[in-house]
């Protein structure tokens, strides 16, 4: 079936304006995560959900970062007055409910802020 | 929170040669040990992974450890290929609420192996 997808695969902005972020999980996967990979780095985590509720945004850098999801399906992460420092690979991954799923990673969006 | 520390963070072999990639995590209540390969320009992809009531698990060329004990896990690779080269994550997972798993990545090993 379909993997993990995200929209756009690469986005050019200027500083200062607003992006959002699409991801399109497996269906069925309930679990639902946003991570950031700037250049050459590790994977930073963002934000997960369970189901449509996010009980744990502590990865979120600022205000200026929100994300939603509708249902168990698609969720979108907003960044609001994008800084040049915002500017890194915005991945999404999917998974069952559960301890010992493998989370499936979307494509990403790359995001440049110029 | 967990904290997952990882080592080295560039590793250069021989192709043939054997590769050890070392992870430390800090919370005990972690009980799922996954590794995932990112090809350059690619997704992460998982390759092996562990859970907390076993030792080691092998997979054809990889294998993981785990020592509890020390909240250390280790992947081990053998007989290195070219096409083994890529980034490779190890992550520790904590079960939360309602059967959900947090997920912590540690910063990444970049694999060469040279032909």
């Amino acid at each position: 079936g379909a993997g993990v997808s995200q929209s756009p695969s690469n986005k050019v902005t200027e500083k200062g304006k607003d992006v959002e972020l699409r991801c399109d999980p497996i269906s069925g996967h309930t679990a639902l995560y946003w991570y950031r990979q700037r250049l050459g780095q590790g994977l930073e985590f963002l934000i997960y959900f369970q189901g449509n509720s996010a009980p744990d945004k502590s990865g979120l850098p600022s205000d200026r970062f929100s994300a939603e999801r509708t249902g168990e399906s698609v969720s979108t992460l907003t960044i609001q007055r994008t800084q040049q420092e915002d500017s890194a690979v915005y991945l999404c991954a999917s998974s069952l409910r559960g301890a010992f799923y493998e989370q499936y990673f979307g494509p990403g969006t790359r995001l440049t802020v110029t | 929170g967990e904290n997952v520390e990882q080592h080295p963070s560039t590793l250069s072999v021989q192709e043939g040669d054997s590769a050890v990639i070392k992870c430390t995590y800090s919370d005990s209540a972690s009980n799922y040990f996954p590794w995932y390969k990112q090809e350059l320009g690619k997704r992460p992809q998982l390759i092996i992974d562990i859970r907390s009531n076993v030792g080691e698990k092998k997979d054809q060329r990889i294998a993981v450890t785990l020592n509890k004990t020390a909240k250390h896990f280790s992947l081990h690779i053998t007989e290195t290929q070219p096409e083994d080269s890529a980034v490779y994550f190890c992550a520790a997972s904590n079960p939360r609420v309602g059967g959900y798993q947090k997920v912590t990545f540690g910063t990444g090993t970049k694999l060469q192996v040279i032909p």
